[in-house]
């Protein structure tokens, strides 16, 4: 099983700030790299498609990077709807995994 | 626009049966591959299993920690999906979503909660 380990935990910004989560997995797995929002009492949303490609209606400030076990979701300038956790998924092998998440918290 | 809709949680005892179901609208939900994630109270999302649409062999795989208890099933007639849930454990108790996607996940339901508790 792919194990995806992201990293920081938590992480508290203040609003306008850069934002970096990373994540690593266990093994390689091309660009089969997905990355999620979930905001409290929300279900998750997709924001990062295959390592890199915004889904549909994301804001620009998300983008992603990376290939192989690397990868990185930045936010730039973060805004006070972006607290949330967030959090990496692989497809690239079964069982499907993700990371442990990501909290962002504004201060 | 796409809608994913859960129901069928509830309390249930370690042991026993409950069956989640998953309505979908907005897409074309023959040709969706459909899976299931859950997430434990404060906890983290866990992928379940995913059936593949019947023009993709219609097939499900399983995480380990369900396989042989959980099984996914489809009714394309009414764009539902189903998760069959047996020998529950405690464990198993969460928050229990449906989500469209083979590969990254696109659309998901807003979740429906199952406790296993004696």
């Amino acid at each position: 099983e792919i194990v995806l380990t992201q990293s920081p935990d938590f992480q508290s910004v203040i609003p306008k700030e850069k934002v970096t989560i990373t994540c690593r997995a266990s093994q390689s797995i091309g660009s089969s790299l997905h990355w999620y929002q979930q905001r409290p009492d929300q279900s998750p949303k997709l924001l990062i498609k295959d390592a890199s490609q915004p889904f549909s209606g994301v804001p620009s400030r998300f983008s992603g990077s990376g290939s192989g076990t690397d990868f990185t979701l930045t936010i730039n300038s973060l805004e006070a709807e972006d607290a949330a956790t967030y959090y990496c998924h692989q497809s690239s092998y079964l069982p499907r995994t993700f990371g442990q998440g990501t909290k962002v918290e504004i201060k | 626009e796409e809608q994913l809709v859960e129901s069928g949680g509830g309390l249930v005892r370690p042991g026993g049966s409950l069956t989640l179901s998953c309505a979908g609208s907005g897409f074309t939900f023959s040709n969706a591959w459909m899976n299931w994630v859950r997430q434990a109270p404060g906890k983290g999302l866990e992928w379940v299993g995913r059936i593949k649409s019947y023009v993709d062999g219609g097939t499900t795989d399983y995480a380990a920690p369900v396989k042989g208890r959980f099984t996914i099933s489809r009714d394309d007639s009414k764009n539902t999906v189903y998760l069959q849930m047996s020998s529950l454990k405690i464990e198993d108790t969460g928050v229990y979503f449906c989500s469209t996607g083979g590969y990254y996940l696109d659309y998901w339901g807003q979740g429906t909660l199952v406790t296993v508790s004696s």
